[in-house]
């Protein structure tokens, strides 16, 4: 089975702090993304990777980065964290070959105080 | 701007009822069509998918019905039971993207004993 792991299923933190939330999986997938779940908007895209040191932003990138530098693991940082980050956070992986499914992992909720 | 419109927010349920929850999409790129299963306190996992080229799939309890030229499709829980009670998404993906999905906002479903 594929295993997608956060490091931490809860994370508190106040505002201004540098927050990272990391993530590996096990499949040796090539893509991995990092979405967040908020009540009423489902999951939203905040950065992805197809390869190790690429990324691309997704639909809500403002006020976190993305770091990549091995294949397994893939690490969202909150620059300067914000109360409005307060979410739960959620990584996902995939293979590219056809109608392969994401994985995810079972999220990190994160509270800025 | 929100590409994938799910109703309802919230359904409840009798066991043995047919919940059917509804999607419509704009992008006539999107060629891939999943549903995801959430359970409280895990990260979701994929249900079922369809392509728009056959207008329904079944796998056990659980149907999609798609209707291309509306542009919608929905997700059919046959005889459910209690154990089906969770947050239900469904999600479209752009032709030719190998990575992306817009997910909709969510569905809460509950099923009474």
């Amino acid at each position: 089975d594929v295993k997608v792991t956060q490091s931490s299923r809860y994370l508190v933190k106040r505002t201004g702090e540098k927050v990272f939330l990391e993530c590996v999986q096990d499949m040796d997938h090539e893509n991995m993304f990092w979405y967040r779940q908020d009540p009423g908007l489902g999951l939203r895209l905040i950065y992805f990777s197809y390869d190790v040191k690429m990324k691309e932003k997704g639909d809500i990138p403002e006020g976190y980065s993305v770091s990549r530098e091995k294949k397994e693991r893939f690490s969202l940082i909150l620059e300067s964290a914000s109360t409005n980050q307060t979410s739960m956070y959620l990584c996902a992986s995939s293979s590219v070959r056809g109608d392969q499914p994401q994985h995810f992992g079972d999220g990190t909720r994160l509270s800025i105080l | 701007q929100q590409q994938v419109k799910q109703s309802p927010q919230s359904l409840i349920v009798q066991k043995g009822g047919i919940p059917i929850i509804n999607c419509a999409y704009e992008n006539t790129a999107f060629d891939y069509f999943p549903w995801y299963q959430q359970f409280p306190g895990k990260g979701p996992a994929l249900l079922i998918a369809i392509r728009p080229d056959v207008s329904e799939k079944k796998e056990g309890r659980f149907t999609i019905s798609f209707n291309k030229s509306a542009k919608q499709f929905s997700l059919h829980i046959m005889d459910s039971q209690p154990g089906d009670s969770a947050t239900y998404f469904c999600a479209a993906r752009i032709s030719g993207s190998a990575r992306q999905l817009t997910f909709g906002s969510g569905t809460q479903l509950t099923v009474l004993p």
